[in-house]
């Protein structure tokens, strides 16, 4: 089974600094997606990043980018020059696919991460 | 933010009573997704449907049901609600398609507490 593990429930570090959410998972697949997810104090949640395991290069996006190891099974995300809106509760995931072309994400249990001024 | 809506955000209800939470998207997606999340936590899935007329149990085992009439609804209904269902419910959507990004949008949630 797909299981998702991120090993630090709540981080918090200064604006403008540089902050690393760890995450690992386990599977036997060999071609798969990965995502990090991020969720505002009751706000949607939405998509930072997503990693196709097939493709070595690590995923960028402006701030964001990840740290992919596909041996180790490790999936890590640093943000870069920390905003104030990043505050939020970060979720790695995992895409599992279903019947019919259906897809499902197994989520690890989140980061909150604080940006304080 | 996506175009995927749900009503209510938040909605307190007596136990035993019946609720139906609504979940809209204007993609055009034909997967739709419901993941339940307890406060602090991680989500999971509980339904799912890749069509319309399509529905399927997730992981999570959950006293509820739902329903795909049309592409765009995907309601999520209880019978008779117990504190035990006091929850987070988010809907999603993804189009699933060659080339496509699979990505799921969330909708922005309904916090249900049942006293």
């Amino acid at each position: 089974a797909q299981t998702v593990t991120q090993s630090q429930p709540e981080m918090s570090v200064q604006e403008a600094e540089t902050v690393t959410l760890s995450c690992t998972y386990d599977t036997s697949e060999n071609n798969y997606y990965l995502f990090w997810y991020k969720q505002p104090p009751s706000r949607q949640m939405i998509l930072v990043i997503r990693q196709e395991a097939y493709k070595q290069q690590n995923a960028t996006e402006n701030r964001f980018s990840v740290n992919f190891q596909k041996a180790a099974k490790s999936f890590s995300l640093k943000i870069s020059d920390s905003q104030l809106g990043d505050t939020a509760m970060y979720f790695c995931a995992f895409m599992k696919p279903l019947i019919q072309g259906a897809q499902k994400l197994v989520f690890g249990q989140g980061t909150r991460l604080t940006i304080n001024p | 933010e996506a175009d995927i809506y749900q009503t209510p955000r938040y909605l307190v209800i007596g136990t035993g009573k019946k609720i139906t939470l609504e979940c809209s998207q204007t993609m055009g997606h034909d997967k739709m997704y419901w993941y339940q999340q307890d406060p602090g936590m991680e989500l999971h899935l509980i339904h799912y449907s890749y069509g319309v007329n399509s529905t399927e149990k997730g992981d999570l085992s959950s006293e509820s049901t739902v329903s795909r009439i049309r592409t765009e609804h995907f309601p999520l209904t209880l019978e008779s609600a117990r504190p035990s269902h006091t929850s987070q419910y988010l809907c999603a959507s993804s189009a699933h398609l060659a080339g496509a990004n699979h990505e799921q949008y969330f909708g922005p949630g309904t916090r249900l507490t049942v006293t």
